[in-house]
């Protein structure tokens, strides 16, 4: 059973405007949520993360939402430019029962930003 | 400097030959992990390293499955009798702590791993 998941495979978005990424999660023990980033044939990147007793946190163009009643989480890619297009994978981790770190991933949202 | 490194990038086996896996992570990270992400998949966690120890080995898939690290350093995930389903790519990260759910994970570009 997926713990983290995100549904829809793929989007795509013109150059400039907004990309709006979304992932849920059925764990309420997870404490620490993470948005990593993947070229082809490279491994994925940290891209922005956001610990669960916030419910938003910014960098750059890039912003992660935290909904924590709703089990839902966003990032926001604002404004989108080409060199975004990639797959984006939503993860989320937790210190509890010993887990030591490991990374829960959902299967990825392959962002595509045309010109 | 360096990232983390991995070898070989691809490896095409035969169904029941064993593989090995190296991972070189960045030099200093105490934490060591393995994944790996199936065709169509998200990435799927193996096992954890703290050290030379492996305390959460909780994501090996099968007995034939099994890793090590030694001096710290490097890491080796041995598959023992491949079979088909053992096809993903299989991704090393480090991080320089003592796997705590805040430490950013970096990735290795991973082994694509084809059993036919």
């Amino acid at each position: 059973d997926q713990q983290v998941k995100q549904n829809s495979p793929s989007l795509s978005v013109q150059e400039g405007r907004i990309s709006i990424l979304n992932c849920d999660y059925t764990n309420s023990m997870f404490d620490y949520f993470l948005w990593y980033k993947k070229y082809p044939a490279e491994g994925p990147t940290f891209l922005i993360s956001i610990s669960s007793i916030k419910d938003k946190n910014e960098d750059g163009r890039f912003t992660v939402f935290l909904n924590k009643s709703a089990k839902h989480l966003s990032l926001h890619i604002v404004p989108s430019q080409p060199g975004d297009s990639a797959v984006y994978f939503c993860a989320a981790s937790t210190d509890y029962g010993g887990s030591q770190g490991n990374l829960i991933f959902g299967k990825g949202t392959k962002l595509s930003v045309k010109p | 400097g360096a990232g983390v490194s991995q070898s070989p990038s691809n490896k095409v086996t035969e169904k029941g030959k064993d593989v090995e896996l190296r991972c070189d992570p960045i030099s200093g990270h105490t934490a060591l992990y393995w994944y790996r992400q199936s065709l169509g998949q998200g990435l799927e966690f193996l096992i954890y390293f703290q050290g030379n120890s492996a305390p959460d080995k909780s994501g090996l898939p099968s007995d034939r499955f099994s890793a090590e690290r030694t001096g710290g350093s490097v890491s080796t995930l041995t598959i023992q009798r491949t079979q088909q389903e053992d096809s993903a790519v299989y991704l090393c990260a480090s991080s320089p702590q003592l796997g705590r759910s805040t430490d950013t994970q970096y990735f290795g570009p991973g082994t694509r791993l084809t059993v036919l």
